[in-house]
């Protein structure tokens, strides 16, 4: 168990609204990912952090902004969601011996209709 | 080209096989290498690691072919409880990026 809770878990949302997906993380590791799986694709990353206040850019960021305000949160933000946007989204951080080892969260599945 | 690339299958196999997996990696400077397993709707879990001398987990080994590029799983006396999606990740150390296979499914079949 790496300590890291996705919230919410299951959304459903109107093409449109903004969507802000919550990773918590309780043993200060440094690194967090924001994910998305669909089918045929595997994992993609959006985003992700080397820190508080330091985030870059996935290979999916388009339509996604993050933010990191303390080590413990990292936040997803759909700003319109779009049905193109229904997905998985994983959380992850980097962890075990070196922080080279990835652990995800449970995952958080989001419906835009 | 993709930095991790895996045959999708799907494997079908009798229980109690011997099923093994492939995984190519495109970048030479790939420093970290890993197995994950991810059940239906559920997340990717770190199955072993892998190591260029090899190593064993029970009915599970893990090679790191460094020359060819490439890194397997072994997977002997299936059992249905290994039906699942296989996942390899590579870590490429410098900034902490990770890659993945887009994954393998096996169906063990009674």
């Amino acid at each position: 168990d790496a300590g890291i809770t996705q919230s919410p878990r299951h959304k459903v949302t109107e093409t449109g609204t903004p969507v802000t997906l919550r990773c918590h993380q309780t043993e200060n590791h440094r690194y967090m990912y924001w994910y998305r799986q669909d089918p045929g694709h595997g994992l993609r990353l959006i985003h992700y952090s080397y820190g508080v206040k330091d985030t870059d850019k996935g290979e999916v960021s388009d339509g996604y902004s993050v933010s990191r305000s303390k080590t413990e949160d990292f936040l997803l933000t759909l700003e319109s969601a779009t049905s193109s946007q229904t997905s998985v989204y994983f959380c992850a951080i980097a962890g075990g011996i070196g922080g080279n080892t990835i652990y995800f969260g449970e995952g958080s599945w989001l419906t835009v209709v | 080209r993709k930095e991790v690339e895996q045959d999708p299958g799907p494997f079908n196999v009798p229980e109690g096989a011997t099923v093994a997996f492939n995984c190519t990696y495109s970048n030479s400077a790939s420093q970290s290498f890993f197995w994950y397993r991810q059940d239906c709707r559920k997340e990717p879990k770190l199955l072993m690691s892998v190591y260029s001398s090899g190593n064993e987990d029970g009915r599970f080994t893990a090679q790191l072919n460094r020359a060819s590029q490439y890194i397997s799983l072994l997977i002997r006396d299936s059992k249905l409880s290994d039906s699942a999606t296989y996942l390899c990740v590579v870590n490429r150390n410098t900034g902490n990026q990770f890659y993945f296979g887009t994954g393998t499914s096996l169906t063990v079949i009674p």
